[in-house]
Order: C-alpha cells, then sequence, then structure tokens
C-alpha cells in the first residue's frame, strides 16, 4: 500500500497570509492526488484533484502542485472560513491511502 | 441532483457485524463507483473500500478480511457489512461518489458506536 506523509500536521496562520500544507507519497502516484477541506461536523469537500486541478466553484486562492512523489497545497490570503482541517488522498493506486490531516488554526 | 445518505444503527456490541446501507441517487450505480470512508472521533480519513461500476470490489488491506461491499443496483443501494468489531471501529462512517477519480460527493455520514 502506499503511505502519505502529510506535514505539518497543525498549522497557525494570520487572515491574509499563505500556507502550505505537503505530502509525500511512499512512490510515485502519477499526479492522482487530491486534497479536502473538512469542518468540524461536517463531510469532506473536494478541492483539488489530480494534484492541481480545481473543482468547480471552489476559490482560486485555493492551489495545488506537485508531480512524482512530492505534492503541495496552498491557500493563499488565508480567510477565516478556511479554517478546518485539510487532507491529501492518493487515488493512483488501490487501496487509497489518506494523509493524516492537517489542522489549520488563526493566530 | 448527486445525492448519498447513510443509514444503520448506531450502536452495536462487540464482536457483532455491522451493516450499514448507502442509498443514492441522481446516478447511477452501473455507471458510477462508490466508496466507503470512515473518521474515528477527533481523528483522519480512513478509506475502507470500493465497488466499481462493473460490480467488482477492493478493500483497504488493513480491513479486507472483515469487510464486504455489494450493492442492489435495481434499489440505488450499497451496502457494507464489517465482521469483528471492536471499539476501534467506532466512527463516522461515509458513502462516496467519485468524479474524475477522487471521491467527490459525499452522504452526510452516519455515526457508529462500538459498545456494550
Amino acid at each position: 500500500d502506499i503511505q502519505m506523509t502529510q506535514s505539518p500536521p497543525s498549522l497557525s496562520a494570520s487572515l491574509g497570509e499563505t500556507v502550505t500544507i505537503e505530502c509525500r507519497a511512499s512512490e510515485d502516484i502519477y499526479n492522482g492526488l487530491a486534497w479536502y477541506q473538512q469542518k468540524p461536523g461536517k463531510s469532506p469537500q473536494l478541492l483539488i484533484y489530480d494534484a492541481s486541478s480545481l473543482q468547480d466553484g471552489v476559490p482560486s486562492r485555493f492551489s495545488g502542485s506537485g508531480s512524482g512523489r512530492d505534492y503541495s497545497f496552498s491557500i493563499s490570503n488565508v480567510e477565516s472560513e478556511d479554517i478546518a482541517s485539510y487532507y491529501c488522498l492518493q487515488y493512483d493506486n488501490l487501496p487509497y491511502t489518506f494523509g493524516a490531516g492537517t489542522k489549520l488554526e488563526l493566530k | 441532483q448527486v445525492q448519498l445518505k447513510e443509514s444503520g444503527p448506531g450502536l452495536v456490541q462487540p464482536s457483532q457485524t455491522l451493516s450499514l446501507t448507502c442509498t443514492v441517487s441522481g446516478f447511477s450505480l452501473t455507471s458510477n463507483s462508490v466508496s466507503w470512508v470512515r473518521q474515528p472521533p477527533g481523528k483522519g480519513l480512513e478509506w475502507m473500500g470500493a465497488i466499481w461500476s462493473g460490480g467488482s470490489t477492493d478493500y483497504n488491506s488493513a480491513l479486507k478480511s472483515r469487510l464486504s461491499i455489494s450493492r442492489d443496483t435495481s434499489k440505488s443501494q450499497v451496502f457494507l457489512k464489517m465482521n469483528s468489531l471492536q471499539t476501534e471501529d467506532t466512527a463516522i462512517y461515509f458513502c462516496t461518489r467519485s468524479k474524475l477519480g477522487a471521491p467527490h460527493y459525499w452522504g452526510q455520514g452516519v455515526m457508529v458506536t462500538v459498545s456494550s
């Protein structure tokens, strides 16, 4: 199974700041990577798929990049509504595997 | 529009079998896959397994021996059965439908507590 190492586990940011989360796969996942946002008590919401494609309706301040084993996710100009947990998911190889998550908090 | 809704018992006794149903609408199970994902309280997400449009299944390696996913296309329902439940299986269970590969549409989830 492919292991996804996500960092950092938590992040503290000020409004308007840019933050970056990283995921490293244990092997090449050929851009088969998605990023999700989850707010407390809610189902996860897909933000990015295929490593860098923005899901319809998702604000452009969210972005994803990377290739091979290494991927990153950024939020520019953090807003209060972005306070949530974020997860990466590799879906290139079965079984699919999630990163452990990153909790974004306001500084 | 695409909708998924999980249902099942909120409480299961240890060593018993969990049975959950995902009722879908707005799409066909013969053209789309459905996955199950779970989340223990305060913890991260775990992909459990999927049933593909053709009816074949794949499972998380750690759960494979206990887990079964099936479907009834005429009723637009997907079923999850997992045996030998332990307290560590206490979680919110979600069913999801993929779009462009990644799980995109999610149900609201159903909380399952394993306790005597």
